[in-house]
């Protein structure tokens, strides 16, 4: 159980386009989603919390214009990439987090590999 | 704001040794702690959670500790096989928040 899935795993696209990734859970209900990106070699960074209808926490420097996140159902959130440039090419990790759980574990995705050219 | 820092950055070890990885973070405030793997261009694969109320957990050939007054974690690997090389994140949950470690980048060389 608590299966989290991404679409698509891999994505290049031209600098200026938007790019949208999707974050399921397949298994459960996620109240609270999570947005996490990975540049080469460095550990994963927080960029946002999604709460399930309502608007997305963006942490410190992450441009919320830029970066759309929507969380429409209990069991999808996606992240919306707005003009994308090459400094936007990142490894991109979506969590779930099941209510009323208190172990607060989460469930993480396999990841988006997004290459900007 | 919580720092989880992972020491060693990386570490190559023979086949068949046991080995250590370090964790530490500065708030002792956490809900728990977790240790992930991930093999390169991969997600996460989760290996061990510890509440915060849990001194350790283990399974098969892993075992973590958790000292959260002193704020340290150490995943233990006994009899290291190339198939564990990976890189190995360990992260703490306040809640909401879940902040990852910088990682160690294992190599078992066979």
């Amino acid at each position: 159980g608590a299966v989290v899935s991404q679409h698509p795993s891999w994505v290049i696209c031209k600098s200026g386009t938007s790019v949208k990734i999707e974050c399921r859970s397949l298994d459960f209900q996620a109240t609270t989603m999570f947005w996490y990106r990975q540049f080469p070699k460095q550990s994963l960074m927080l960029m946002a919390t999604s709460n399930e209808g309502s608007k997305a926490t963006y942490e410190q420097g992450v441009e919320k214009d830029k970066f759309l996140i929507n969380h429409a159902s209990l069991t999808l959130s996606t992240l919306t990439v707005t003009s994308a440039h090459p400094e936007d090419s990142s490894f991109y990790i979506c969590s779930a987090r099941a209510p009323g759980q208190g172990t607060y574990e989460q469930y993480f995705g396999p990841g988006t590999r997004l290459t900007v050219t | 704001k919580q720092e989880v820092t992972q020491i060693p950055a990386a570490l190559s070890v023979p086949e068949g040794e046991n080995l250590v990885l370090n964790c530490s973070f500065t708030d002792s405030a956490i809900y728990n702690l977790q240790w992930f793997r991930q093999d390169p261009g991969k997600g996460l694969t989760s290996l061990l959670l510890i509440q915060s109320s849990q001194r350790e957990q283990t399974s098969g050939r892993l075992n973590a500790s958790l000292d959260k007054s002193s704020g340290r974690s150490t995943l233990y690997i006994a009899a290291s096989q190339p198939g564990d090389s990976a890189t190995y994140l360990c992260a703490v949950s306040g809640g909401n928040q879940f902040y990852f470690g910088t990682g160690t980048s294992l190599t078992v060389i066979p």
